[in-house]
């Protein structure tokens, strides 16, 4: 079956601008996680959903960022006056369940670019 | 707070050489390790999942070992080609519906 997919793959914006990236998991998947990746560094957890519910939301940076899955598939991560220090790759990855023996598959990312 | 290190940052050996990546976290008390391979411009491939009951995971020719006590895994990858460039990320999950903690990868260039 198909994997993880994101939209776009890449998206460049002006600061101050809203962006939207989506997730696509993998079917089946009640698990759904979102990560950033800046050049050179390991990602780094943004929120985490089972279900619908944001179960974790810890790693959001601050209130400009926020994510929603309203019906328990698709993800969108929703990023508000954008900042140059918001470019990176946001990375989304879906497990079968929060169990932790479950893998993650991950998605290609979007590159987001703040100019 | 878990923190995982990778040595070394970077690594360039001519191909055919075998070769260990190292990994090392903070918290003994995790649920399972993982290696991925990222290329350039692109998401990450799964490579092999240790759980902690395990002590090491192979496929084809990589093998990854995991000692929870000391905080360490070693990815061996043998004979090693050109194609197996990239980035070698390893990542811990730390608990039930944990996200994983990444480090910072080892940067893996193989010569012909």
């Amino acid at each position: 079956g198909a994997g993880v997919s994101q939209t776009p793959s890449n998206k460049v914006t002006e600061k101050g601008k809203y962006v939207e990236l989506r997730c696509d998991p993998i079917s089946g998947h009640t698990a759904l996680y979102w990560y950033r990746q800046s050049l050179g560094q390991g990602p780094e957890f943004l929120i985490y959903f089972q279900g619908t519910g944001a179960a974790d939301d810890s790693g959001l940076p601050n209130d400009r960022f926020f994510a929603v899955r309203p019906e328990g598939s698709v993800s969108t991560l929703k990023i508000q006056r954008t900042e140059r220090g918001d470019s990176a790759v946001y990375l989304c990855a879906s497990s079968q369940g929060l169990e932790g023996w479950n893998e993650q598959f991950f998605g290609p990312g979007t590159r987001l670019t703040v100019l | 707070k878990q923190e995982v290190t990778q040595i070394p940052a970077a690594l360039s050996v001519p191909e055919g050489e075998n070769l260990v990546l190292n990994c090392s976290f903070t918290d003994s008390a995790i649920y399972n390790l993982q290696w991925f391979r990222q290329d350039p411009g692109k998401g990450l491939t799964s490579l092999l999942l240790i759980q902690s009951s395990q002590r090491e995971q192979t496929s084809g020719r990589l093998n990854a070992s995991l000692d929870k006590s000391s905080g360490r895994s070693t990815l061996y990858i043998a004979a090693s080609q050109p194609g197996d460039s990239a980035t070698y990320l390893c990542a811990v999950r730390i608990g039930y519906g944990q996200n994983f903690v990444f480090g910072p990868g080892t940067r893996l260039s193989v010569l012909p």
